[in-house]
Formats: C-alpha cells, structure tokens, sequence
C-alpha cells in the first residue's frame, strides 16, 4: 500500500475535464514536500509532466496543470485527447520513510 | 540532453547478487546538487525507489531494503551502479536509474528506459 493515495483509474470523454488527486500526510505532503507528477504510457519509462507542484515540464501541453493544498495535491487534464491514455503517479519526500515515494498510480482511460 | 540506460542480467535465480549498470550522458554526477536513482515496478504494478547517490557521494537507501542494495559511483565513466543481493521473486520487476534534479528535496526529472529483471529458477 502506498505512502501516497491515488484513486485506481479515472475516465472521461474526448475534451472533457477529468482531475486526479494525491492524498497524503503530514510526513510528506503536508510536511511541505513539493509534489510531481509523471505520466506513464503504455509498456514505457515514467515521463516528467508536472514538477514541484505546478510547474509544466518542457514540452507538456498547457491542458495539463497541478496544484496543491494541505495534504493533498491533484493533476488536472482539460481537453482529454486519447494521447492522455496512461498511467499516471503523484511523487513527493516522505520524513517517515526518509525517502521518495510514489502513489499507487491512476489509469486514465478516455472513453 | 539527459540519457540513461540500464544494463544488466534479464534473469537472475534466487539467492543471486543482481548487478545493474546505469550508463549516462548530458551530465556529469560531480555537479553540485544532482544525483541519479534507481526506481523499480513490478509488472503491473506502482513506482518504488531504491536508492540514490548524490554528487558528492552521499548515499540513500530505501530502508526496507538497505541491508541488501549497494549503490556506487564512477564519475569517470558517467555510471552508476546497484547491486541487490539475495534476490527473490518478489523482486522481479522492471528497473529504472533515473536523474534527480537539484530541489529543496531533488527529484528524478529524467528516466531510462528501464530493464526487466526476472528472478527464478
């Protein structure tokens, strides 16, 4: 079980809305630890997507954005495209752990 | 441009060392404030880190598993190298170096490509 919470998969119609939250504690998120988010496509390495909370990596379309709040953070895609089918992980620091950790990862299906 | 890439055994058996190396470019591991992982994924299954050298040499390792991995630098080189002993098959997975980035805690912003390792007999 992961450190960092993520609902398992999440859909959405082609140009719909669809967000993907990132519940922790006060070991980690809530301690301040920045928040990034990766995107994973099928049978490839995690890509960089968003960075230290909600800044877009180089290349990442502007449908994509992050925020965070307390423990928790989310990635929003707006304009779903089948392209965004993947999975997708939240990563932060975890002072428990003395380490990165990973949540247990989204399915993003687009209908 | 950052790359990385793992090489190493495809199969190992149980109760063997897996030696895996990272070979990278674009960088150099004696900047101040980088360093490289290594991340693992079991088939099907979330993203778990390993271990971590930073520039200077420091090391990091996920505690659960600190008694079995060891993580060295060749600057020289541009590698990094893990080994994981007393292997099992629960520890089959695909195996990832990653470049982390200088931050407030540093994070892998660039990923290899990844190597599947299987352990049995």
């Amino acid at each position: 079980q992961s450190v960092l919470t993520q609902p398992p998969s999440v859909s959405g119609a082609p140009g719909q809305r669809v967000t993907i939250s990132c519940t922790g504690g006060s070991s980690n998120i809530g301690a301040h630890f920045d928040v990034h988010w990766f995107q994973q496509l099928p049978g490839t390495a995690p890509k960089l997507l968003i960075y230290t909370n909600n800044i877009r990596a180089s290349g990442v379309p502007d449908r994509f954005s992050g925020s965070k709040s307390g423990t928790s953070a989310s990635l929003a895609i707006t304009g779903l495209q089948a392209e965004d089918e993947a999975d997708y992980y939240c990563q932060s620091y975890d002072t428990n752990l003395s380490g990165w950790i990973f949540g247990g990862g989204t399915k993003l299906t687009v209908l | 441009q950052i790359t990385l890439k793992e090489s190493g055994p495809a199969l190992v058996k149980p109760t063997q060392t897996l030696t895996l190396t990272c070979s990278f470019s674009g960088f150099s591991l004696s900047t101040s404030g980088l360093g490289v992982g290594w991340i693992r994924q079991p088939p099907g299954k979330a993203l778990e880190w390993l271990a971590l050298i930073y520039w200077d040499d420091h090391k990091r390792y996920r505690p659960s598993l600190k008694s079995r991995l060891t993580i060295t630098k060749d600057t020289s080189k541009n590698q990094v190298v893990l080994t994981m002993s007393n292997m099992d098959p629960v520890d089959t997975a695909t195996y990832y170096c990653a470049h982390f980035r200088e931050a407030a805690a540093i994070f892998p912003d660039h990923w290899g490509q990844g190597t599947l390792v299987t352990v049995s007999s």
